[in-house]
């Protein structure tokens, strides 16, 4: 069935380090990919959006490119900061009207 | 003013009770879910309404019984309360009328539910 993989975190990084958090999923239909962040104690916000291949989705330094021919739509960001610090989930769209998320991958950044 | 919010915060019972959890947004949308997310952060879709009216019933058991008073609220109702439902529950809304995702959906901050 349709699902989204994503790297098992923790992902623990120094302060201003590159970030990488991979995210792949399966190529039913046409989805749209999301990443969304969950900060400690709070509901799931949405970071940033693609809906067809080869966009761009950015938002607070993150980007994620939809790449079709690998089925995937990894996180980055060039210097992460302390306030990064987040569960990220993947997610696409199922038809029009439902969205499926990974498990999420938990950032640590550290001073 | 929280755009979706969620009552209780936190829930302790014990197996066997039933429990209600609310859920309210104030952003004029007019679809309402529920997630939910287990100890491994696995976040899946329970239900979904569309203006008082059900749309997805993802194959749950029917111990959970959701509730739409009004196009504002989404209310969850669990029956017989066993130590798998122990999670946290997340409401969520999206403005489209069929929840299309390329809208977003807008979380509440959740209802941890321990069971005891």
């Amino acid at each position: 069935g349709d699902s989204v993989t994503q790297m098992e975190g923790p992902v623990t990084l120094s302060e201003e380090a590159f970030l990488t958090i991979n995210c792949t999923y399966t190529a039913t239909g046409y989805p749209s990919l999301f990443w969304y962040v969950q900060y400690p104690g709070e509901g799931l916000q949405l970071l940033l959006k693609a809906t067809k291949a080869d966009d761009k989705g950015s938002n607070k330094g993150f980007e994620a490119t939809y790449r079709k021919e690998t089925t995937s739509f990894h996180l980055e960001k060039g210097s992460v900061q302390v306030s990064d610090s987040a569960v990220y989930f993947c997610a696409r769209s199922i038809n029009t009207d439902k969205l499926i998320f990974g498990t999420g991958t938990r950032l640590q950044v550290f001073p | 003013d929280t755009a979706v919010s969620q009552t209780p915060k936190y829930l302790v019972t014990q197996m066997g009770n039933d429990k209600s959890i609310k859920c309210e947004q104030n952003l004029g949308h007019d679809t309402m879910y529920w997630y939910k997310q287990d100890s491994k952060k696995f976040l899946k879709i329970m239900f979904s309404y569309n203006n008082k009216e059900l749309i997805i019933n993802e194959t749950v058991p029917n111990r959970f019984s959701p509730k739409s008073p009004d196009k504002a609220h989404l209310n969850l109702h669990i029956n017989s309360l066993e130590l798998g439902d122990s999670a946290v529950y997340f409401c969520a809304s999206s403005p489209h009328p069929v929840g299309n995702p390329n809208y977003g959906y807008t979380f509440g901050s959740g209802t941890r539910l321990t069971v005891v």
